[in-house]
């Protein structure tokens, strides 16, 4: 059964870099796509962008130019990196796999999802 | 861009009582791309319902979802304590390859 944890910094200044790293196990992260999710305090969900096994990336063109995402798979790890941090980025951040099936076009869901990591930005 | 819009933003309903919760899309969508999540305070969303209407592995068969074009319904047949929470709608477009979720449904205990 395939598990996902965030890791990183739960306190960020404002201007500064939020870099987020989301373990997993239980699974190899071949033909998989692996997304970051966003959510802030007491509001919705947010997709924030994911990367391909093999590290083709796509973003959610809101956060396109502030986010960069890498991967590891021979660590079972992949990355988030968002820049130039405000308090609108303060959230609860959920890596998360998505099932999609490149050969018959079917999927767009997230599962599993990690227990997300709530990052504050304050200076 | 599809925005998708979830009504009632509350629903208060008894246990055992039916759910009935609405995900509306502003352009017609595949049901295909269409997915349900749900997420109680505190826990990460789990998945409940995708292609519309399939349901995810381990998910009782009181859920249950429906629809096409822009309308799709999410249907709790029998609430049980733990079904209070809220719920999300989720679409996907292929091309560029986006993903957007509803605002949520919360259903409180009446």
């Amino acid at each position: 059964q395939v598990q996902l944890q965030e890791s990183g910094p739960g306190l960020v200044k404002p201007s500064e870099t939020l870099s987020l790293t989301c373990s997993v196990s239980g699974d190899s992260m071949s033909t998989y796509f692996w997304s970051w999710i966003r959510q802030p305090p007491g509001k919705g969900l947010e997709w924030i962008g994911y990367i391909y096994y093999n590290g083709i990336t796509n973003y959610n063109p809101s956060l396109k130019s502030r986010v960069t995402m890498s991967i590891d798979t021979s660590k079972n790890q992949f990355s988030l990196r968002l820049n130039s941090m405000t308090a609108a980025d303060t959230a609860v951040y959920y890596c998360a796999r998505e099932y999609y099936d490149t050969l018959t076009g079917t999927g767009g869901w997230f599962d599993p999802w990690g227990q997300g990591t709530l990052v504050t930005v304050s200076s | 861009e599809i925005v998708l819009t979830q009504s009632p933003g509350t629903l208060s309903l008894s246990p055992g009582e039916r759910a009935t919760l609405s995900c509306r899309a502003s352009q017609s969508v595949s049901t295909s791309y269409l997915v349900w999540y749900q997420q109680k305070p505190g826990q990460a969303p789990r998945l409940l319902i995708y292609a519309a209407s399939s349901r995810a592995t381990g998910i009782p068969d009181r859920f249950s979802g429906s629809g096409s074009g822009t309308d799709f319904t999410l249907t709790i047949s029998r609430l049980e304590p733990e079904d209070f929470a809220v719920y999300y709608c989720q679409h996907y477009v292929s091309s560029p390859g986006a993903f957007t979720f509803g605002p949520g449904t919360k259903v409180e205990i009446k």
